[in-house]
């Protein structure tokens, strides 16, 4: 059984800080990893994707891959009640196309 | 241009009931995903059409449920004799199938077994 494991929380921030988002993964065989957002009541949406370890910046927004320490995690800068949202970080096993999702992290960017 | 949608965006059944769901991809996008995503969970894979023929339907719980992309385009999920626990968001997403295949997910469909 593939896991993808992160911490539901919620997550509390106040505004224009920067929000840390962890998710550890099984397998070691995995090779691309995505971070996707999700409103209350409305579908994931797409935010990032990685596959090289090191960072990866879009904006206000960093993925940072670890595939020795099997973590992944994404920063979130200049943090805005907007952000406020689930995310959720999938990982497909390696070889295959269908990710394992985790159950997701609440944050919450309080003014 | 138009993204994955999804019909009904509601579906409210009695257990015992026949339902069907319907997926409609990204033009062009020749993969195509189904999951269904409880309260305070991620979503669940449930399978994967490459085209037409489903690529991978190991995720499909048991027999009462079945899916059909027959012209490799609109996708409709089927569930038979539905049942209290069957319900949850039915989540449709399709994908280019680049080397690393982003997805993009329709808007779901609710589904309420009575």
């Amino acid at each position: 059984q593939k896991e993808v494991e992160q911490n539901s929380g919620p997550l509390s921030v106040p505004e224009g800080a920067i929000a840390s988002l962890n998710c550890t993964y099984s397998d070691r065989g995995s090779q691309s990893f995505f971070w996707y957002r999700q409103y209350s009541g409305k579908s994931p949406e797409l935010i990032m994707f990685i596959y090289s370890n090191g960072d990866k910046e879009d904006g206000r927004f960093t993925a940072q891959l670890n595939k020795a320490s099997q973590y992944v995690s994404l920063l979130i800068r200049d943090s805005q009640p907007s952000d406020s949202a689930t995310y959720l970080c999938a990982v497909p096993s390696g070889g295959s196309y269908i990710p394992t999702f985790g159950r997701g992290t609440s944050l919450i960017v309080h003014p | 241009g138009a993204g994955v949608s999804q019909t009904p965006s509601n579906k409210v059944t009695e257990k015992g009931k026949y339902v069907e769901l319907r997926c409609d991809p990204i033009s062009g996008h020749t993969a195509l995903y189904w999951y269904r995503q409880s309260l305070g969970q991620g979503p669940e894979f449930l399978i994967y059409f490459q085209g037409t023929g489903a690529a991978d339907d190991s995720g499909l719980p048991n027999d009462r449920f079945f899916a059909v992309r027959p012209e490799g385009s609109v996708s409709t999920l089927k569930i038979q004799r539905t049942e209290r626990g069957d319900s949850a968001v039915y989540l449709c997403a399709s994908s280019s199938g680049g080397s690393y295949n982003e997805q993009f997910f329709g808007p779901g469909t609710r589904l309420t077994v009575l």
